[in-house]
């Protein structure tokens, strides 16, 4: 059955530290893959998606993430973390030729001054 | 701001009434997705619209219901509400029929008393 796991259900990191939030995925077809921010009280951003193509995509707010078929991952991630970045991040896994989108249950990130 | 408007942005009912929540997509969106939010179920898939016709099902109960109009406006009726169907609910647009990038709007906040 197809999957979107988000091991990780709180991170905590330092202002200025790196940040990989980790995606995992069970999906039977090539997947379309998403990362989406949700701020408190606010719909859900989307912050890059990968199609095909070249494995590490770039995304808004200096994110980017990297796909690896053979790990089944799509990891999200972030040189310097900024104390605007505490939100809660969802991984996103659809297909071409199917109508299902599938979130994971999301990452919620703290930062510390 | 996605583009995707919803309204109303709170919504306080209570137990057995009915609701109609409203939703435009973005110009252009042909696709129309809802989803319901809670802290004990995370984000569900409810129902997809395509230019006027339901496309996917996910887990909606049968005391809900979601039409698309014409102009692509699309609502989400609820009855029969219990107090388990206090959520947020957000609706998301796509120009594509089958999975793309969803554009979110604000949300709506249910409150069954």
């Amino acid at each position: 059955a197809q999957s979107v796991t988000q091991p990780d259900i709180h991170i905590t990191v330092s202002e200025g530290a790196s940040l990989e939030l980790r995606c995992n995925y069970s999906y039977g077809a090539t997947p379309y893959l998403f990362w989406y921010v949700q701020s408190p009280g606010q719909g859900l951003q989307l912050l890059l998606k990968y199609f095909s193509g070249d494995t590490l995509v770039q995304g808004i707010k200096g994110f980017e993430a990297e796909f690896k078929r053979s790990q089944s991952s799509f990891n999200l991630r972030k040189p310097s973390v900024h104390w605007s970045d505490a939100a809660e991040y969802f991984c996103a896994v659809g297909a071409q030729g199917t109508y299902k989108y599938i979130f994971g249950t999301g990452t919620r990130l703290k930062v510390l001054a | 701001d996605s583009g995707v408007t919803q309204t109303p942005k709170h919504l306080i009912t209570a137990t057995g009434q009915r609701v109609t929540l409203r939703c435009s997509p973005r110009s252009g969106d042909l696709s129309v997705y809802w989803y319901q939010q809670s802290l004990d179920q995370g984000l569900q898939f409810l129902i997809q619209y395509y230019n006027g016709e339901e496309r996917a099902k996910g887990n909606i109960l049968e005391r809900f219901s979601a039409q698309q109009f014409p102009d692509l406006h699309s609502e989400l009726n609820l009855s029969s509400l219990e107090l388990g169907d206090s959520a947020l609910y957000f609706c998301a647009s796509s120009v594509a029929e089958t999975p793309y990038e969803q554009y979110f709007g604000p949300g709506t906040r249910l409150t069954v008393t």
